[in-house]
């Protein structure tokens, strides 16, 4: 079956780096997106890796390896407003070729001052 | 561009009554996505919308639950009877792409259901 695993809270301090890791086991991988969600709001598209590497947007990164099925989103410069919950979606591909996406529960990333 | 539009915002219902749900996606979007989101859980696809026509609902209960969207554009999701489980965030989703591929999914704010 397919399976998505992200740790489900993480702790740090404003100024601070924190790394949210993200493995998954699916079959017809298509790509992997990562979201933010602030409690009580909806999800919002924070980027998108395809191929094995590093993606950079500003305070936000994130990293695809294919062959080991691992994810990371790598926050910058911790701000009080980056803490939300960040999901980990998999785009994957579907023998009626229209796909489909399958979310991780989130991790609830938690900026203390 | 006009965002992912749903209603209601809240809704609080007794076990074994009726709701619905109502989506407007973005101009433009030909899929759309009904998730249920409860607490503390990431989004479980309920059915997915190429157009008018259902690509996936293998995990909708249709013993309770239908949606519909018809002329391709908005959408409604209903449940009944609704029972207390049913307790959770409904998001709808659009995206420009047809099916899921490297386009992302836009969200609206959803509705929060309270089953009593």
């Amino acid at each position: 079956g397919q399976n998505i695993d992200q740790p489900t809270e993480m702790t740090a301090t404003e100024g601070a780096i924190v790394q949210i890791n993200c493995t998954y086991q699916t079959s017809g991988f298509n790509g992997l997106f990562w979201y933010q969600q602030h409690a009580g709001e909806a999800p919002t598209f924070l980027s998108y890796n395809v191929l094995d590497g590093l993606e950079e947007k500003g305070r936000f990164s994130s990293f695809l390896s294919r062959s080991k099925g691992y994810s990371y989103l790598l926050l910058k410069e911790l701000q009080m407003k980056d803490s939300a919950s960040y999901l980990c979606a998999v785009s994957l591909l579907t023998t009626d070729s229209w796909g489909k996406f399958q979310f991780g529960a989130g991790t609830q990333v938690v900026v203390t001052p | 561009e006009a965002g992912v539009a749903q209603s209601p915002r809240y809704k609080i219902i007794e076990k074994r009554q009726s709701v619905a749900f109502w989506c407007n996606p973005i101009s433009g979007h030909a899929t759309l996505y009904w998730y249920q989101q409860i607490l503390g859980q990431g989004p479980k696809l309920l059915i997915q919308f190429q157009n008018n026509g259902v690509v996936d609902d293998s995990q909708l209960p249709k013993d309770r639950f239908s949606a519909e969207r018809l002329k391709g554009v908005d959408s409604t999701l209903k449940i009944q009877p609704a029972k207390l489980e049913d307790s959770a965030v409904y998001l709808c989703a659009s995206s420009f792409v047809q099916g899921a591929g490297n386009s992302p999914l836009h969200f609206g704010n959803g509705t929060r259901l309270t089953v009593t």
